[in-house]
Order: C-alpha cells, then sequence, then structure tokens
C-alpha cells in the first residue's frame, strides 16, 4: 500500500481556468476527504465521501467547486472559473469506518499546490 | 461549533528541551482529539489521539498529550527535543456529540524549531 496518492502535486494556471485535482485513497478505506490549507492555516473542511455518497459539504465549497467519487475509490475535485483566492494546498484524506462509530483516523496525502495567476 | 486554538504560531527550543505546543478546545462534550504533525512537502501524519480512554495518550516519536477537561485543553509534550522534530504541529477536533459529523477542525498549527 503506498498510501494516498494526489496528482499533480503542483499547478499554476491563469484566472479563469478550470482545474481538476485526483486523490486515490488506502484501497481498503471507505471513506475520502478533501481539506484547503492556505498559508498559515490549518487545514478547513470541504467535504467528505462515505464509498461514493457526498455526506457533507462544507459552505467553503461554492458552486465553483465540484468533487466526485464515482466508484467509491478515487476522487476528483474540480474549480470551474479558477480566481486567485483559490490558490491553497488541496488536501486529500481517507480512512475506514462507519458514520459516527467513533474517533476517526485520517491518512493524508502530500496534497496538490494551486496557483493561480 | 466547533473550535480550537492553538497558542503560540511559532515556538523555538534548544535539542535536549522540553517542548510544550498548546492546544485548548471549545466544547460542551468532551470531543475527540488529535495532534497531527506536517513535515514540509509531506501530508499530514497523526501523532497521537484521545477517544475517552485514559487521558495521558501516549504518541509516536515520544510525543504525549494530557487531556484535561476542566481547562479544556489538549497541549503537546516530549521530554527532550530532536532536531528532526522540527515542523509544523496541528491540533484538531472532532464532535462526538454530533453523532454524524465526521469533520476535524483544526487550529493554525504551531511550527517547531530545533536549535542545535
Amino acid at each position: 500500500d503506498t498510501g494516498v496518492s494526489q496528482d499533480p502535486r503542483h499547478k499554476i494556471t491563469k484566472r479563469g481556468q478550470n482545474v481538476t485535482f485526483r486523490c486515490d485513497p488506502i484501497s481498503e478505506h471507505n471513506r475520502l476527504y478533501w481539506y484547503r490549507q492556505t498559508l498559515g492555516q490549518g487545514p478547513e473542511f470541504l467535504t467528505y465521501f462515505q464509498n461514493e455518497a457526498q455526506l457533507e459539504k462544507s459552505r467553503l465549497l461554492s458552486d465553483r467547486f465540484s468533487a466526485e467519487r464515482p466508484k467509491g475509490s478515487f476522487s476528483t475535485l474540480e474549480i470551474q472559473r479558477t480566481e486567485q483566492g483559490d490558490s491553497a494546498m488541496y488536501l486529500c484524506a481517507s480512512s475506514f469506518g462507519d458514520r459516527g462509530a467513533g474517533a476517526n483516523v485520517l491518512t493524508f496525502g502530500a496534497g496538490s499546490r494551486l496557483t493561480v495567476l | 461549533a466547533q473550535s480550537v486554538t492553538q497558542l503560540g504560531s511559532h515556538v523555538s527550543v534548544s535539542e535536549g528541551a522540553l517542548v510544550l505546543l498548546r492546544c485548548n478546545y471549545s466544547s460542551s462534550v468532551p470531543p475527540y482529539l488529535f495532534w497531527y504533525v506536517q513535515y514540509p512537502n509531506q501530508g499530514l501524519q497523526l501523532l497521537l489521539k484521545y477517544t475517552s480512554a485514559a487521558t495521558l495518550v501516549k504518541g509516536i516519536n515520544g510525543f504525549e498529550a494530557e487531556f484535561k477537561k476542566s481547562e479544556t485543553s489538549f497541549h503537546l509534550t516530549k521530554p527532550s527535543a530532536h532536531m528532526s522534530d522540527a515542523a509544523e504541529y496541528f491540533c484538531a477536533v472532532s464532535d462526538r456529540a454530533q453523532g454524524g459529523s465526521e469533520k476535524l477542525v483544526f487550529g493554525k498549527g504551531t511550527k517547531l524549531t530545533v536549535n542545535p
């Protein structure tokens, strides 16, 4: 098991372009999370999947953001019409567990850094 | 809503000295609490977690944390700092009382520098 993989590691784009990030979780993990981290801040929750179902979304996730996990394995996070304020590190994490069953230990990927010019 | 406060965005210690990183949470019900460490260009790695068993929790790399309900604190300590401990440390909370929210709320982080 190679852990949680994210691709690309770095993305530079111009304002107004669309970008997509991919996350491959640990294979036996049924939960997948997206977080965003800006400079000097801790990770902020964006959204969470259990298998293919998107169960929770943050108000931070504007209409320009969409996340999918179509087969309950890998996930994509797309940002449409990027803005400079979208520049951040996008972190993916995965875990195994049942809803509400208890403490949820997340394994994080190294992140995808987005720079919007 | 849950929140976590980490006092001190930067902490500097000498090699061999005590490491103390502070974390306070806001919750009316004892939550689950975590400390994660982030090394440059790497993902966050779990150091330790509190889930209502022993109040003194031991983690990896010689770190430990004590849950104090009366102080709503979960401070991270290590008796003797190593150069390899230089990293950014994040405290996080999960609200078990909600029974359904699976998100972690993170503090802003504390960057630890270890001087030779």
